[in-house]
């Protein structure tokens, strides 16, 4: 089974505009991480942001949000105020448990800002 | 630049070869993994070594293997190369359980 799941495989969004980018998962266990990643064309994976399981907040970074809802399985990445160079592709990715730091991906949602 | 080193950048072979990708972890960081980008598996753990030794595996072929040096760098190597091992190869590492994660740039394989 899947365990991440990136139902949208490609968006189109105005430059200045925010977009968000969906991403459920599949675990049993209590104790997990999230992650997203952007890959640019150059294929460069960089990491944008990380939620835990057990944290009450939603993770912020700059311009990148990501939007916890632990009753739905689902965390999604908000990016407002998209700029050009925010066209990439974007994984979702989870590490289940507490050691090790395999992830599991989604199959990525690539996003074209345009101006 | 996430301070994970990976070489090549490219490499091109002919089916049937061997090749060996390397990693040089960011420093401090004890853990190393693999994962493989294909156009049709998307991204795939492949193997993860701790401080020498392997500590999980995941899809790997047994034509791959991996291991991590005493200085922590980590090389992969494939052999016997088929069309369909054509992918990019990431490795990433770690201090332990974290909550960032960093990727080197990746090697792109192209056998053909």
């Amino acid at each position: 089974a899947q365990k991440i799941t990136q139902t949208q495989p490609g968006m189109f969004v105005q430059e200045k505009e925010a977009v968000t980018l969906d991403c459920t998962y599949d675990t049993s266990d209590q104790s997990y991480g999230l992650f997203w990643y952007k890959q640019p064309s150059s294929g460069e994976m960089i990491f944008l942001i990380y939620q835990g399981s057990y944290d009450e907040q939603n993770a912020t970074e700059g311009r990148y949000s990501l939007n916890f809802q632990k009753a739905r399985k689902s965390a999604n990445l908000v990016i407002s105020a998209s700029q050009l160079g925010d066209s990439a592709m974007y994984f979702c990715a989870m590490r289940e448990g507490n050691n090790d730091y395999k992830l599991s991906f989604g199959a990525g949602t690539t996003v074209t800002v345009r101006a | 630049d996430s301070g994970v080193t990976q070489t090549p950048k490219h490499l091109i072979t002919a089916t049937g070869q061997r090749v060996t990708l390397r990693c040089s972890p960011r420093s401090g960081d004890l853990s190393v993994y693999w994962y493989q980008q294909s156009l049709d598996q998307g991204l795939q753990f492949l193997i993860q070594y701790y401080n020498g030794e392997e500590r999980a595996k995941g899809n790997i072929l047994e034509r791959f293997s991996a291991q991590q040096f005493p200085d922590l760098h980590s090389e992969l190597n494939l052999s016997s190369l088929e069309l369909g091992d054509s992918a990019l190869y990431f490795c990433a590492s770690s201090v332990g359980r974290v909550t960032e994660a960093f990727f080197g740039q990746g090697t792109r394989l192209t056998v053909v």
